[in-house]
């Protein structure tokens, strides 16, 4: 089983549609969880941080489930921009970084 | 947060040459790292560059390959060593503060070419 999984996709969704997406962590010592966007051909950038009370910025949401071990990233009313892949980014002890292998998201009108 | 310039942006490079990528933090960090992105996959970790002292790489990644300076606490440079049409892929520079809740800041990347 892989550190940090997520389901590649890609997920097609139309103009205002709710989406979701998960990504499983086998550490359960992981400390602390992050959500990255990565647009074609571009470096990832950070969308947001994810609490463990869940944390919310406009339309995307993040939450952790500890006991599941994985984190969730939603995003309401999508965007024709919101099209990218979504990386999550798991932090174990030590300082030790983990991708998972992307999300892809694509957001047609 | 910290910006980080990486040059140069693209280069196309000949079988068995070296390519030297520079990164450049605006700001003192703990941690730069290097990574490599290949077509269509996540990020792998190259090495992580150290201070003063010999980078700690990854497995699958050598020094003499990749050879890692990182002379003070905003630069580092790579190099990818007598290359090949397999080391074709996207190198990204990155950094960190050394809180395990600090964020990562990425480079804009290297594309990298080899014919």
């Amino acid at each position: 089983r892989k550190e940090v999984e997520q389901d590649p996709g890609p997920f097609n969704v139309p103009e205002g549609a709710t989406v979701a997406f998960n990504c499983t962590y086998s550490n359960s010592a992981s400390q602390s969880f992050f959500w990255y966007r990565q647009d074609c051909r571009k470096e990832p950038k950070l969308l947001m941080s994810v609490y463990s009370s869940g944390n919310e910025d406009g339309r995307f949401t993040a939450q952790l489930n500890r006991a599941s071990q994985y984190i969730s990233l939603l995003i309401r009313d999508s965007k024709l921009s919101d099209s990218a892949t979504y990386l999550c980014v798991v932090i174990h002890a030590g300082n030790m970084l983990t991708f998972g292998g992307g999300t892809r998201l694509m957001v047609k009108p | 947060s910290a910006v980080i310039s990486q040059k140069p942006s693209r280069d196309i490079c000949q079988r068995g040459t070296s390519l030297t990528i520079q990164c450049q933090v605006d700001s003192q960090v703990t941690m730069m790292f290097w990574y490599r992105q290949q077509p269509g996959q996540s990020l792998t970790l190259i090495a992580t560059a150290n201070q003063g002292s010999e980078a700690t790489y990854e497995s699958g990644f050598v020094i003499d390959k990749f050879p890692i300076s990182r002379p003070n606490l905003t630069f580092s440079t790579l190099t990818v060593s007598n290359m090949s049409p397999e080391d074709s892929s996207i190198y990204l520079c990155s950094a960190k503060n050394g809180g395990e809740r600090e964020k990562l800041f990425f480079g804009s990347g290297t594309q990298l070419s080899v014919l």
